[in-house]
């Protein structure tokens, strides 16, 4: 069963636009939200993390805002650059485990 | 901190042979996950392990997949008489504790079955 859920698929932005990756969770149970990068023949890296009790983290250029209510988190970045073309993955995580989303492939156009 | 290790980076095995794919976990860390990519896919979890435990297998198919992490040595994931289909890349992560996230991901093995 598909625990979380994570669109689009596929995301083209230009240059200097921002990038938008949500993501909708089921169990109420999961307590970390975290978001992984993850370039061609590596491993997924962590990007930025957040725990329920606040609704929006920011790390430089990366942002996640957190709606408990709908169970729902998205990922935004601002300022795109080319160098963040990846596949990004939203995760959550409980006490046995972390259930990852299907990823979505990001092109940053120059 | 030589992070988490796996090997071999990229393995090729013949149908009906077995695969053997090694997890160092980092430093530390007791608990380990094994996920599978599938070409253009997301992370599938397979199994979580602990210390001569196995904690959550939920993900691993039913036969010709085992696990283990002993007491000494790597967490080992073991595949036998491997079909076309296995052909992914295993992905290996681990963590100081249970839940909570802090999960370090290794670099992968990437298996193709020829």
């Amino acid at each position: 069963q598909q625990q979380v859920k994570q669109s689009p698929q596929s995301l083209i932005v230009q240059k200097g636009g921002i990038s938008i990756i949500n993501c909708a969770y089921e169990n109420t149970a999961f307590d970390y939200f975290p978001w992984y990068q993850q370039f061609p023949g590596k491993g997924p890296a962590l990007l930025i993390a957040i725990r329920p009790d606040v609704s929006e983290k920011k790390e430089g250029r990366f942002t996640i805002s957190f709606n408990k209510s709908a169970k729902q988190f998205s990922l935004h970045i601002m300022d795109s650059q080319p160098g963040d073309s990846a596949t990004y993955f939203c995760a959550a995580s409980g006490v046995n485990d972390m259930r990852f989303g299907a990823g979505t492939r990001l092109t940053v156009k120059p | 901190n030589a992070g988490v290790m796996q090997n071999p980076r990229h393995l090729v095995r013949r149908r009906g042979q077995e695969a053997r794919l090694r997890c160092s976990p980092m430093k530390g860390h007791s608990h380990v996950y094994w996920y599978r990519q599938l070409p253009e896919e997301g992370l599938k979890f397979m199994v979580y392990l602990q210390k001569e435990n196995i904690i959550d297998e939920s993900g691993m198919p039913k036969e010709r997949f085992s696990a283990e992490f002993p007491k000494e040595g790597p967490s080992i994931l073991r595949i036998q008489q491997v079909v076309r289909g296995d052909s992914a890349a295993y992905f290996c992560a681990s963590s100081p504790a249970r839940g909570g996230g802090g999960y370090t991901f290794g670099s992968g093995t990437r298996l193709t079955v020829v």
